[in-house]
């Protein structure tokens, strides 16, 4: 079984300050990583994914990630926030076995302060 | 290309109705799951369905059931609701070409009990 833990609830930033959002998991078997963000009142919209190859990854909107399998972290960052990335931000991670379901963090909410 | 689309938007049931939520995943995509999120947390895996057959179902009571139609969508029911049904109710859709863990939400369904 996999969990994800985030570990902040809240994170404020002025714009154009760069931004980390801390994301460790655990889990048996190796895995696949995901970061998905929430819009108020919207579904979840995928930012980026982690299967294998290079551990750094780039997603939309600016954002990347860093895949570290000895600190089993998975942490998102922006060189420069904007006020349009304000919204809920959810760590996510299933096992790579292609079909076990996506186990979530409880998620961090990014708000951005003009 | 339509997204994945949820019916209705928002409901309002009483304690002991039952309620249907529909969904209709990205043409072409096979499988669909469907997840509880409740207020404040991230969302939780119910159930996922693959080729109309059950390929997975998360830790919840047997008043939760879902199915998919030849068409591959899907319907989620719930019988007996209770207050602690209330929350957002995804469906997400994958394809197994992309792999099944990459999965595209919809907007959700807005299910409050009282």
């Amino acid at each position: 079984a996999q969990s994800v833990t985030q570990l902040d609830s809240q994170v404020p930033v002025f714009e154009e300050a760069p931004v980390e959002l801390r994301c460790n998991y655990s889990s048996s078997v190796s895995v696949y990583l995901f970061w998905y963000v929430q819009y108020p009142n919207q579904g979840l919209q995928l930012l980026l994914k982690y299967l294998s190859g290079s551990t750094l990854v780039k997603g939309i909107n600016g954002f990347e990630a860093e895949f570290n399998k000895s600190q089993t972290s998975f942490h998102l960052r922006k060189p420069s926030v904007h006020i349009s990335d304000t919204a809920e931000y959810f760590c996510a991670v299933s096992g790579n076995s292609g079909n076990t379901p996506l186990v979530f963090g409880k998620g961090t909410r990014l708000s951005v302060i003009a | 290309d339509a997204g994945v689309t949820q019916s209705p938007t928002h409901l309002i049931k009483t304690r002991g109705q039952h309620v249907t939520l529909r969904c209709s995943p990205i043409s072409g995509h096979k499988s669909v799951s469907w997840y509880q999120q409740v207020l404040g947390q991230g969302p939780q895996f119910i159930f996922q369905y693959y080729e109309k057959e059950e390929r997975g179902r998360g830790n919840f009571p047997d008043r939760f059931s879902a199915r998919q139609f030849p068409n591959y969508s899907s319907e989620l029911n719930v019988n007996a609701l209770l207050l602690g049904d209330s929350a957002l109710y995804l469906c997400a859709s994958s394809s197994p070409f992309r792999g099944l863990y990459e999965q595209y939400f919809g907007p959700g369904t807005r299910l409050t009990v009282t």
